[in-house]
This record gives structure tokens, C-alpha cells and sequence, in this order.
């Protein structure tokens, strides 16, 4: 089947730390490889996305690349702010038919002063 | 910037009565979703909606659910008779017929059931 795997929380940082979530997936597929950030009483906004194997996807500092190798799509940032206190959900939509998007459990970051 | 929007943005109901949300997708997409999130938990899908019909959906999806476009613009997702753990945030998205599959969130209705 289709699922995501993700690296379970909360995460707690001092703001200039470096982040890593790590995401790993399964897909009958080929999936579009995506990270989700839900910030406090917001709805789901996209943060990055990758296509294809060894793209990547890049914004606001974040970074991921889709390694098919390792099937897996970590997200990094090299000096996290308190602004990027949210949940982040690694997720996949394969890349034919209406499929539907599969969600990790999402992983709590909050950054502290 | 087109935008998914949802209504209401909360809505407090009891038990057992009938409740639609409502969401009005990006205008030139062609697949449109339900999904919800129980407070803490994770997004789950409820149902995609294709070419006037139901694509998929997943075993939350139950006889209490129905989805509709009544007409050009609006989607709806209707529950029947509410039951307490209906009670979540539920997300309407949409999407292009691109490869890249991304799609786009409204903000989200929050449903509370009493």
C-alpha cells in the first residue's frame, strides 16, 4: 500500500539550531513527495514539494530532497527561527489518477528563544 | 491568489442532527477532497470527488456521509446525524490534473458536536 512514515515529536530547539524531520514512504507508485506546515490555528499550507527522484524541493529556509534510493524525504533547516514553531506532514500523492494524499502523523516543532 | 475557501469556519452542534460544510475549490481545478483532522491526531481523508462522482474514499466515509457539487462552485460534505467523534477540524482541498498532484487547503471548519 501507500504510507508515510515520520519521525515522531514534539521536537523542541533553540532558535539557530539545525532541523532535521525525517519522512520515509511506500508507494505502489510514483509519487510527488510533499511537506505540509499547519502553523498554531491555521489550516494546511504547502511548504516544499518534489517530483522526481533527486529534486529538490526548497522554501523559506527548509529543504528536502527526494532520494528513491532510500525512499525517503527528510526536512532540514540549517538555523530554525521561533517562527517556525508549527506541525509539519510529510506526505505523497501518486503521480496518476485522482488519487488521494497520504499524510504522515505529523511532526510538532516548537523553537525557543 | 485563488484560494480554497470554507464555511463556516466553526460550527457547534448537538448530536444526531444533520450538518453540511461547505467549500468553494480554486475555480479551474477538477479534483476535489474532504479530509479531517481530530484534535492532535493526524490528517486523515475522507473522500475525493471526480468528473460529478465519488473516486475514492476511505473506510471514516460511512453511510452518514455524503459529498455534492450542487453546482459550478460549491462542494459540499454533509453529515447526517452526528455522532460525538465527528467533532474535528475537516479540510476541503482541490486540485489541477498536473502530475506534480499538489494540493491546495482551504483554512478548515472546525465541528464541534455536543
Amino acid at each position: 500500500g501507500n504510507s508515510v512514515t515520520q519521525m515522531e515529536g514534539p521536537v523542541t530547539l533553540s532558535e539557530e539550531a539545525f532541523l532535521t524531520i525525517n519522512c520515509t514512504y511506500t508507494a505502489t507508485g510514483y509519487p510527488s513527495l510533499f511537506w505540509y506546515v499547519q502553523y498554531p490555528g491555521e489550516g494546511l499550507q504547502l511548504l516544499l514539494k518534489a517530483t522526481k527522484a533527486d529534486d529538490k524541493g526548497s522554501n523559506k529556509g527548509f529543504e528536502a530532497t527526494y532520494r528513491k534510493e532510500t525512499t525517503s524525504f527528510h526536512l532540514e533547516k540549517g538555523s530554525v527561527q521561533v517562527s517556525d514553531s508549527a506541525v509539519y506532514f510529510c506526505a505523497l500523492i501518486l503521480q496518476t489518477g485522482a488519487n488521494n494524499l497520504f499524510f504522515g502523523t505529523g511532526t510538532r516543532l516548537t523553537v525557543i528563544p | 491568489e485563488p484560494e480554497v475557501t470554507q464555511t463556516p469556519s466553526h460550527q457547534v452542534t448537538q448530536m444526531g442532527q444533520e450538518v453540511i460544510l461547505r467549500c468553494v475549490p480554486i475555480s479551474n481545478h477538477l479534483y476535489f477532497y474532504w479530509y479531517r483532522q481530530i484534535l492532535g491526531q493526524k490528517v486523515e481523508f475522507l473522500v475525493s470527488f471526480y468528473n460529478n462522482e465519488i473516486s475514492e474514499k476511505s473506510e471514516i466515509f460511512d453511510d452518514q456521509f455524503s459529498v455534492e457539487r450542487p453546482d459550478g462552485s460549491n462542494f459540499t460534505l454533509k453529515i447526517r446525524s452526528t455522532k460525538l467523534e465527528d467533532s474535528a477540524m475537516y479540510f476541503c482541498a482541490s486540485r489541477t490534473t498536473s502530475d506534480t498532484g499538489e494540493l491546495f487547503f482551504g483554512e478548515g471548519s472546525r465541528l464541534t458536536v455536543l
